[in-house]
């Protein structure tokens, strides 16, 4: 089985603030990997797929990067609607998400 | 605009069965690898089950092999998770997702619905 390992599991930030996001795979799960976001009450949303591509209507102040197994979600520039908590997915093999990163005002 | 709403949740006792069911529109649904995700209480996204566009290949995570059964009816637009021998660990809310071209990426996902295991 695949382990998804996201850092940190919380981050305190500030609208305007860049905000980085790890996701740490126990394979190499080459570039399959895609990063959600969630809202309180709501079903996730897909801002990510193959590590770096964009989904179609996400801002660009969303990005992906990495391979192998080690990624990051980069947020540059915060805004008041991004205050949610972010999973990472492997879809390498089946199907693993990490255990979420909650983002919330600091 | 996609479409995917859940239906059949609800309080169960250990041991016991349901089906959840979710309803398509809005795309062409037999082209698409559809999927089940849940989420217990406070907890994390859980990859449940995968099935193919035309049923011929079902895939399931470990801890529901042998009691969850995913099928499909293209005709009817309709996904469904038959639940058996029902565990308390199983209670969560559990979202219909429509897969990307790609299988196990979910780019369109229900409202959920809530499963509760419980005596």
């Amino acid at each position: 089985d695949i382990q998804m390992t996201q850092s940190p599991s919380t981050l305190s930030a500030s609208v305007g603030d860049r905000v980085t996001i790890t996701c740490r795979a126990s394979h190499n799960i080459r570039s399959y990997l895609a990063w959600y976001q969630q809202k309180p009450g709501k079903a996730p949303k897909l801002l990510i797929s193959k590590a770096s591509d964009l989904e179609s209507g996400v801002p660009s102040r969303f990005s992906g990067s990495g391979s192998g197994t080690q990624f990051t979600l980069t947020i540059s520039s915060l805004q008041p609607d991004d205050f949610a908590t972010y999973y990472c997915q492997q879809y390498n093999t089946f199907s693993t998400f990490g255990q979420g990163t909650k983002v919330e005002i600091k | 605009e996609v479409q995917l709403v859940e239906s059949g949740g609800g309080l169960v006792q250990p041991g016991g069965s349901l089906r959840l069911s979710c309803a398509a529109s809005g795309f062409t649904f037999s082209t698409y690898w559809m999927s089940w995700v849940r989420q217990a209480p406070g907890k994390g996204l859980e990859w449940v089950a995968t099935i193919r566009k035309d049923g011929s290949e079902k895939y399931y995570v470990d801890s529901v092999k042998g009691r969850f059964t995913i099928s499909r009816d293209n005709a009817k637009n309709s996904l469904s998770l038959q639940m058996n021998s029902l565990r308390a660990e199983d209670t969560a809310v559990y979202y219909c997702a429509k897969d990307k071209f790609t299988a196990m990426i979910f780019d369109s996902w229900g409202q959920g619905t809530l499963v509760t295991v419980s005596s």
